[in-house]
């Protein structure tokens, strides 16, 4: 079992540039999540879904959009990138609700310049 | 909403030594609580969590208290060893309505065990 994946590792982006991150799991969860993690402030619920075809807002969910059309898949999209959104971004899974263990990707560093 | 708060932001402890990192929760309703160990540049792995029906929680070296009351909990690591040297997390759910809870994270501990 690979767990949690997330394609790409890195990537450089202009202002205004968009771009999607995929996160795949082949563990069958119904839950996934997006987080973006910032120097000293943790891990930040951006969107989350509780199941294919559903999406619900985390706590900073401004500027993304996120999409569920398969079980096994949770894309987050950025459609108009901003330095701000410069981060590290983790994807997790987990079998059922929130308070059940929650397995993360390896992440992807976004640098917008 | 939920507020988790944790201190202190960083740690240094001589190996052997003992290691305690406090979380504090604002919505009573809160009743999960995990944590989660970081390893420089790698994914955030669980470690630990407790439910608000115990007040403790045991696994090998690692322990963690709950404080309902008081609306604290924290994470005790007896003996450190060097490989325990990671950022730590503590987190509490935010309680919804159906299907709509969030695990709100605390902002992390910077744990340096020294040799």
């Amino acid at each position: 079992n690979a767990g949690v994946t997330q394609t790409p590792k890195f990537r450089v982006l202009k202002t205004g540039q968009s771009m999607t991150l995929l996160c795949a799991q082949d563990m069958n969860h119904e839950y996934m999540y997006w987080y973006r993690q910032d120097p000293g402030m943790g891990l930040r619920l951006i969107h989350y879904s509780v199941g294919e075809g559903t999406t619900a807002k985390g706590e900073v969910p401004d500027g993304y959009n996120v999409s569920r059309l398969k079980k096994q898949n949770f894309l987050l999209g950025l459609e108009s990138a901003a330095p701000s959104q410069t981060s590290v971004y983790f994807c997790a899974s987990s079998y059922m609700g929130q308070d059940y263990e929650q397995y993360f990707g390896p992440g992807t560093r976004l640098t917008v310049t | 909403g939920e507020n988790v708060e944790q201190h202190p932001s960083t740690l240094s402890v001589q190996e052997g030594d003992s290691a305690v990192i406090k979380c504090t929760y604002s919505d009573s309703a809160s009743n999960y609580f995990p944590w989660y160990k970081q390893e420089l540049g790698k994914r955030p792995q669980l470690i630990i969590d407790i439910r608000s029906n115990v007040g403790e929680k045991k696994d090998q070296r690692i322990a963690v208290t709950l404080n309902k009351t008081a609306k604290h909990f924290s994470l005790h690591i007896t003996e450190t060893q060097p490989e325990d040297s990671a950022v730590y997390f503590c987190a509490a759910i935010l309680p919804g309505s159906y299907n709509t809870d969030k695990l709100i994270f605390g902002t992390g501990t910077r744990l340096q065990v020294f040799p």
